[in-house]
């Protein structure tokens, strides 16, 4: 089983800033199977990146994912209020598959 | 519009069972693998299981396995998930959701429903 660490747990930044969110995996994500989600309170996952750097239809070019092997990254550019929310990396290259657990993004 | 709707959920007593629905609609439902991922309350998310689309292969998170038995009908565009000696733990909101798949390439979980949500005590 392959373990997805998030780092940060918790990131504190403040509107127009850059946000980089962090995904380490235990062994190498084949394929380069791997997944980003945005969670908002209240709500099911949305999906905003597959293939680790492919953008999901409907999301802002203000995000961006890049990565291979066991680093990945989601960057934010610009932050906008709606972006303080969580986000969680999965990989779904092989079952059984695993979600990190999560960096809350958070107004500083 | 595609979409999937999840039922079923409700409070069920530590060692019952119960089972949860998906009905799928707006997609070819019978194409795709479909997974179950579940979010306990005020904690992450955890991928439960998943069925291809023939449903001649179920995969299982360790902590379900033996206990929870993914299914499908393609005839009626349905999903379900048959939980057996619940447990306190599996207490969350259930998703379900489709795997994304153009061809050979796989592209992560891109249709979500709202989740039903079991609670599991006595």
């Amino acid at each position: 089983e392959i373990v997805l660490t998030q780092s940060p747990g918790t990131l504190s930044l403040s509107p127009g800033e850059r946000a980089t969110l962090s995904c380490r995996a235990s062994q190498t994500v084949s394929s380069n199977y791997l997944a980003w989600y945005q969670q908002k309170p209240g709500q099911a996952p949305r999906l905003l990146f597959y293939g680790a750097s492919s953008r999901a239809t409907g999301i802002p070019d203000r995000f961006s994912g890049r990565g291979s092997g066991t680093d990945f990254t989601l960057t934010i550019s610009r932050l906008e209020p709606e972006d303080f929310v969580v986000y969680y990396c999965q990989h779904y290259g092989s079952s059984p598959y695993t979600f990190g657990q999560g960096t809350k993004l958070e107004i500083k | 519009e595609v979409q999937v709707v999840e039922s079923g959920g409700g409070l069920v007593q530590p060692g019952k069972s119960l089972e949860v629905s998906c009905a799928a609609s707006g997609f070819t439902f019978s194409s795709y693998w479909m997974s179950w991922v579940r979010q306990a309350p005020g904690k992450g998310l955890e991928w439960v299981a998943n069925i291809n689309q023939d449903g001649s292969e179920e995969y299982y998170v360790d902590s379900v396995k033996g206990r929870f038995t993914i299914s499908r009908d393609n005839a009626a565009n349905s999903l379900f998930l048959q939980m057996n000696s619940l447990r306190a733990e599996d207490t969350a909101i259930y998703y379900c959701a489709r795997e994304g798949q153009l061809g050979a390439y796989y592209y992560g979980l891109d249709v979500w429903g709202q989740g039903t949500t079991v609670t599991v005590s006595s």
